[in-house]
């Protein structure tokens, strides 16, 4: 089946520190891949996504590439904020319905 | 405003009281879908909807039942519940099924089963 594999959280960083949190996949087929955002108490928001190969998403000074070589889609940013402190989740979407998460890094940005 | 609207938000009961956790969407979406979420576990996907009457088996669909007799609705049905299905729980919806489409998330619904 599909799987996403997150690296370990959590992370902590300094404000104006650079951010990556690595995200690798397994899937059939050609998945679209996605950035979700977590903050407390609420439900997911999406961040950013990519669709295809060497797709790149970006939003609010984010960034991932989708690389199928190395079946990867790391988030990175370059200048952390305080508000940028939440629970960020990498996931998969297939063609047939299924969505398919990885297990989420905690961010804490520390002034 | 456009959202994805879980209720309740909070529930505390019984081990085989039977309880539905409702979901809808006003935003004419086809396709929904419900999540767990526990701790170093993810989201995991229970059952999603494609569309009207189409619903089709998640990762971890034991214990849960599902309907999708209109467009906005999908309600998360525990039969009989029991302890391990004590978790926090998100409805999503997307206007397609299709992989490229991002998904609107609820607010969640905790769910603890004693």
């Amino acid at each position: 089946g599909n799987s996403v594999t997150q690296m370990e959280g959590p992370v902590t960083l300094s404000e104006e520190a650079f951010l990556t949190i690595n995200c690798t996949y397994t899937a059939t087929g050609y998945p679209s891949l996605f950035w979700y955002v977590q903050y407390p108490g609420e439900g997911l928001q999406l961040l950013l996504k990519a669709t295809k190969a060497d797709d790149k998403g970006s939003n609010k000074g984010f960034e991932a590439t989708y690389r199928k070589e190395t079946t990867s889609f790391h988030l990175e940013k370059g200048s952390v904020q305080v508000s940028d402190s939440a629970v960020y989740f990498c996931a998969l979407n297939t063609n047939a319905g299924k969505s398919t998460f990885g297990d989420g890094t905690t961010l804490t940005v520390k002034p | 405003e456009a959202q994805v609207t879980q209720n309740p938000r909070y529930l505390i009961t019984v081990t085989g009281k039977k309880l539905t956790v409702t979901c809808s969407q006003n935003m004419n979406h086809e396709y929904m879908s419900w999540y767990r979420q526990d701790p170093g576990l993810g989201l995991r996907q229970i059952y999603y909807s494609m569309n009207v009457e189409v619903t089709d088996k998640g990762d971890v669909p034991e214990g849960y039942k599902v309907s999708r007799k209109e467009k906005r609705n999908f309600p998360l049905i525990l039969e009989s519940p029991s302890p391990n299905q004590t978790s926090l729980y998100f409805c999503a919806s997307s206007s397609r099924g299709d992989s490229n489409q991002p998904q609107h998330f609820g607010d969640g619904t905790r769910l603890s089963i004693l």
